[in-house]
């Protein structure tokens, strides 16, 4: 299984724009990359996943690049309800194939 | 549409006894995977069932069972319980099938295991 690589913490205000950016440099070609969200006490929940170029919802982008060993999860314009645990997974979609997750981004965001 | 969801809410037990968690998918889930969530820590994967069949395991003692019921509904089991196991426990559904999106999961609120 891939390993992955991303900051420990990072500290935004408010409406600013947040690039948390995941290191997966052993990505194999059936890999997806998917990010999750996690807030104290409660369970993860999904925010988006990809497998190149860029993905887009209505939460996040994610951006992927042609040689897939790194993703960025870009959260736009920030407020305090997005201070949480951002997680980086990247494996196969096959069942039975076990989520991997790191100790995963600290976003804080202030006012 | 409900989401996951886990009982009991929170649980106090005693070193040694046994304990059982219970989850229910989201409708039209077959897949339910188990997992263990200690502070500070990412969730740490246990099993995953699908279509009633174990398909996935991770790095945990036989202490820990599960199995999944005909309507996809699951419960764990962990038996002589340990002070280490004390930990947030997270049940998470999914589609697997034909389009396998396995690592889309949806997670419940969990339940909060305390061993004293």
């Amino acid at each position: 299984l891939a390993k992955t690589t991303q900051p420990i913490s990072m500290d935004s205000y408010e409406g600013q724009e947040v690039n948390i950016t995941c290191s997966h440099n052993n990505i194999a070609t059936n890999d997806y990359i998917t990010w999750y969200q996690q807030f104290p006490s409660q369970g993860p929940r999904f925010i988006i996943q990809g497998y190149k170029t860029k993905v887009t919802n209505e939460v996040a982008s994610l951006f992927i690049p042609a040689d897939r060993k790194s993703s960025t999860l870009s959260l736009p314009r920030v407020s305090l309800s997005d201070t949480a645990v951002y997680y980086c997974l990247v494996g196969d979609n096959q069942a039975g194939t076990a989520l991997i997750f790191g100790k995963g981004t600290t976003l804080s965001v202030s006012s | 549409d409900a989401g996951v969801t886990q009982s009991p809410t929170h649980l106090i037990k005693t070193r040694g006894q046994h304990v059982t968690l219970r989850c229910s998918p989201i409708s039209g889930h077959k897949s339910v995977s188990w997992y263990q969530q200690v502070l500070g820590q990412g969730p740490q994967f246990i099993f995953q069932y699908y279509e009633k069949e174990e398909r996935g395991r991770g790095n945990f003692p036989d202490r820990f069972s599960a199995r999944q019921f005909p309507n996809y509904s699951s419960e764990l089991n962990v038996n002589a319980l340990l002070l280490g196991d004390s930990a947030l426990y997270l049940c998470a559904s999914s589609l697997v099938g034909a389009t396998s999106t396995n690592y889309e999961q949806y997670f419940g609120p969990g339940t909060r295991l305390t061993v004293t």
